[in-house]
């Protein structure tokens, strides 16, 4: 099947600090990418969806502000997370291609 | 939008039994009806798929059946093993160029050797 690769898999940062978090499409070019957050035991929740070329489209509840999203080019996109604090510690993860190919997957922990 | 039950919550079986997930969708447009497992830490794998233009789909020991006017599908595991147990997860969506899935809640797979 298709590749999906994610990059960081593990990050800890500061609270106030912001990260980045890229999500690539080895093999084939994506015009649409997802973003989760998944919370332990607990099912994929949808954050945006990230157009390559054009602004992400958010989840209701979802901050545009704290959570960017770019989508530069047809196998890139990024999702940053600003000002992190403790409470955004989680699982994230991206997908891409319409079977939903997953990224490995970004543990983020915010001291 | 699209809802997306799922149940059970937690599945216990001893290896060699089967297992049995079912999951129900609200948006009769939905036309692509993807299962993924997800082992701990990891990301979900895609390990089955059925289109809404046939009602069941096999690939070895698994099995995904799908009734469309009842709105609801389910994954068979027969066989089970303990490299079975995982979490998995089912998804419907419209499928196309705008396609977004969403999620059931999840089952948490347990195979007892």
């Amino acid at each position: 099947g298709a590749v999906v690769s994610q990059h960081p898999s593990r990050v800890i940062c500061k609270s106030g600090t912001s990260v980045k978090i890229e999500c690539r499409s080895l093999d084939f070019q994506a015009t649409t990418m997802f973003w989760y957050r998944q919370f332990p035991k607990q099912s994929l929740m949808l954050m945006a969806t990230s157009n390559e070329g054009s602004k992400a489209t958010y989840e209701q509840g979802v901050e545009k502000d704290k959570f960017l999203i770019n989508h530069a080019s047809l196998t890139l996109s990024t999702l940053t997370v600003t000002s992190a604090h403790p409470e955004d510690s989680s699982f994230y993860i991206c997908s891409a291609g319409r079977e939903a190919f997953f990224g490995q997957g970004t543990r983020l922990t915010v001291v | 939008g699209e809802n997306v039950e799922q149940h059970p919550s937690t599945l216990s079986v001893q290896e060699g039994d089967s297992a049995v997930i079912k999951c129900t969708y609200s948006d009769s447009a939905s036309n692509y009806f993807p299962w993924y497992k997800q082992e701990l830490g990891k990301r979900p794998q895609l390990i089955i798929d059925i289109r809404s233009n046939v009602g069941e789909k096999k690939d070895q020991r698994i099995a995904v059946t799908l009734n469309k006017t009842a709105k609801h599908f389910s994954l068979h595991i027969t066989e089970t093993q303990p490299e079975d147990s995982a979490v998995y997860f089912c998804a419907a969506s419209m499928g196309g160029g705008s396609y977004i899935p969403t999620f059931g809640r999840g089952t948490s797979l347990i195979v007892h050797p």
